[in-house]
């Protein structure tokens, strides 16, 4: 079992609609999740940490179950712009590097 | 404010030839430093980290090797690559001291030929 799962995609949303990813994690040791935008051919950038009592930004809204050990993001009122690979990520337990999931991908169509 | 500079952008190499990519980071003292590899629609793949100059971990047996020359500096080198090492290679950064989330370069697409 990979260390991190996630639905490859790709979900094809209209604008406007609300989407919701979920990430899986095998280890019950992780302590600290991410969730990574990135563009096509770009790097990943930092969307937002994934507090354990759940975090919000804008349209966006992270959270975290560690009975079930799954993070969450959805997106409310999708607009083209929110088109790209999410990846989430994590931390175990006395491990400097972040193992990252292979990644969502989302299109939103007008 | 920190940034991280990794170049080049692109790179096309014959199979055989030596490689050299390097990274550096500003605006911060004693990062830890990653060079992470993603294949066509794969995910990132951590290839080495680094907590400290001269200090290097390897996580998969490969046709690869990093160092750290100085604190803000991180190199990632073959002496002769393989067809199989074409793919995206990031350098990143976190804080050395807490469990933070890390910051990536621009990435070089490396493509062996």
């Amino acid at each position: 079992r990979k260390e991190v799962e996630q639905d490859p995609g790709p979900f094809n949303v209209p604008e406007g609609a609300t989407v919701a990813f979920n990430c899986t994690y095998s280890n019950s040791a992780s302590q600290s999740f991410f969730w990574y935008r990135q563009d096509c051919r770009k790097e990943p950038k930092l969307l937002m940490s994934v507090y354990s009592s759940g975090n919000e930004d804008g349209r966006f809204t992270a959270q975290l179950n560690r009975a079930s050990q799954y993070i969450s993001l959805l997106i409310r009122d999708s607009k083209l712009s929110d088109s790209a690979t999410y990846l989430c990520a994590h931390r175990r337990a006395g491990r400097r590097a972040l193992t990252f999931g292979s990644g969502t991908r989302l299109q939103v169509q007008p | 404010s920190q940034t991280i500079h990794q170049w080049p952008a692109t790179l096309v190499q014959p199979v055989g030839s030596p490689l050299s990519l390097e990274c550096t980071v500003e605006g911060t003292s004693n990062p830890n430093l990653y060079w992470y590899r993603q294949a066509a629609g794969r995910g990132l793949q951590l290839l080495f980290y680094s907590v400290g100059i001269g200090q290097i971990s390897s996580e998969v047996p490969q046709n690869l090797s990093a160092s750290r020359p100085q604190d803000r500096q991180f190199i990632l080198s073959s002496k002769k690559l393989l067809l199989s090492d074409s793919g995206f290679y990031l350098c990143a950064w976190s804080l050395g001291t807490s469990n933070t989330e890390a910051f990536f370069g621009q990435g070089t697409r490396l493509t062996v030929v």
